[in-house]
């Protein structure tokens, strides 16, 4: 089965810290993404990464960057924590034409 | 742009009771067409799909059918059980410039024994 790990069940970060979420998967998947996941909003992508060291903005990319140096694993990366994004983010990649997701980090933003 | 859209919830059932929920979407082209389920304190997992009108995608005693005339999509069980209670997203994909995918705000199902 397809493995995509996320580094951290739940987060609790204070505002303004550089914050880093991991996510890793184990099937040599090209395409990767982040969503968050808001009640009533459902999922809305971030970021979204079809290559190493290739990068592309979805519908909301303010205030996060990612980072892609190796095909398994795709970081997102809050520069400085604002209480608006805390959230659920959850981390996909793409085979068969379909989404794997991991498990989801909730983070919280104090 | 593409977009998805489904019925709010949430929504009470009791167990054995028939499931509908709708969604229909937006898209150029021709779009594949997802649900997937959320249970508590899990990512998603894709329910079924299917890719080409009139397909229907089957799973666990679920069944879309893609109805392209009315750009619907919209799920359905016979008889829901208690461990059916999560949140279900209807999603589209679409190849633009990749493949990307589109999804609804969810819709939460509770299930009463």
């Amino acid at each position: 089965d397809v493995k995509v790990t996320q580094s951290s069940r739940y987060l609790v970060k204070r505002t303004g810290e550089k914050v880093f979420l991991e996510c890793v998967q184990d099937m040599d998947h090209e395409n990767m993404f982040w969503y968050r996941q808001d009640p009533g909003l459902g999922l809305r992508l971030i970021y979204f990464s079809y290559d190493v060291k290739m990068k592309e903005k979805g519908d909301i990319p303010e205030g996060y960057s990612v980072s892609r140096e190796k095909k398994e694993r795709f970081s997102l990366i809050l520069e400085s924590a604002s209480t608006n994004q805390t959230s659920m983010y959850l981390c996909a990649s793409v085979g068969e034409e379909k989404l794997f997701f991991g498990s989801g980090t909730q983070l919280s933003v104090l | 742009g593409n977009s998805v859209t489904q019925m709010e919830g949430p929504v009470t059932l009791s167990e054995e009771a028939f499931l509908t929920i709708n969604c229909t979407y937006t898209a150029t082209g021709y779009p594949s067409l997802f649900w997937y389920v959320q249970y508590p304190g899990e990512g998603l997992q894709l329910l079924l799909k299917a890719t080409k009108a009139d397909d229907k995608g089957s799973n666990k005693g679920f069944e879309a059918t893609y109805r392209k005339e009315t750009t619907s999509f919209h799920l359905e069980k016979g008889s829901v059980q208690v461990s059916d209670s999560a949140v279900y997203f209807c999603a589209l994909s679409a190849f633009n410039y990749g493949q990307n995918f589109v999804f609804g705000p969810g819709t939460r199902l509770s299930v009463l024994p």
